[in-house]
């Protein structure tokens, strides 16, 4: 079966610090990949894709960057976490050209402080 | 660009009742799909039901149905006889198809059922 992961669950970081978000996905090859962030009030924001190792489109130009050393592993970076990166990250992926659903890790809670 | 619209940030209903979300989107493509995602206080989004454009059926899961106007670019989810546990944010999401489409989220409409 396929499944997802994602971690840590929560994080509380001081602005300036560097961030590394991690998502893993099992039992699928060759899925594309999307991180979201989950503002109050603002629903989900895509922020990052790839359909491939290596390849990542970023829709939001932002203080964040993204990258898929593996297959199956998806990573949000910063090198200097900003307030306005508070909120809540989701990772998720949708696997074969002829499915449509997307499937979400837990999330992450992101604080910066 | 394609943009998703939800006019209702917050919405409550009584246990048993029935309730219909709004949604509605822009896009000048023919071909895609929409979805409505439910994501409960645990914050684990779930798909409830899914559209396809191309088929003009209604689709329907239990006690979830879709109003779909294609002309109109409106998607209405309606929850039938409401349960404590349909408390959840409500979203609704389009894609294009082919394998790089996307998931564009609305806001999001806060449903609470009440006892």
């Amino acid at each position: 079966s396929q499944t997802i992961h994602q971690w840590p669950a929560t994080l509380v970081q001081p602005v300036g610090s560097p961030l590394s978000l991690e998502c893993t996905v099992e039992g699928t090859s060759n899925p594309n990949l999307y991180w979201y962030r989950q503002a109050a009030g603002r629903g989900l924001q895509l922020l990052f894709y790839s359909v491939g190792i290596g390849q990542i489109s970023s829709e939001v130009p932002q203080n964040l960057s993204a990258s898929r050393p593996q297959d199956r592993q998806f990573i949000l970076s910063s090198k200097k976490l900003l307030l306005s990166d508070s909120g809540f990250y989701l990772c998720a992926y949708r696997w074969g050209v002829g499915n449509t659903e997307a499937f979400f890790g837990q999330g992450t809670r992101l604080t910066v402080v | 660009a394609q943009t998703v619209t939800q006019s209702q940030p917050e919405m409550s209903v009584q246990e048993a009742e029935t309730v219909t979300l709004s949604c509605t989107y822009d896009t000048s493509e023919s071909n895609y799909y929409l979805f409505w995602y439910k994501q409960p206080p645990s914050r684990q989004m779930i798909l409830v039901i899914r559209q396809e454009a191309y088929k003009q059926q209604n689709a329907t899961e239990n006690r979830f149905s879709v109003n779909f106007q294609k002309a109109a670019k409106s998607f209405s989810l309606k929850i039938s006889d409401s349960q404590l546990g349909d408390t959840a944010m409500y979203f609704c999401a389009f894609m294009t198809m082919g394998n790089q489409g996307n998931l564009i989220f609305g806001k999001g409409t806060k449903l609470s059922v009440k006892p």
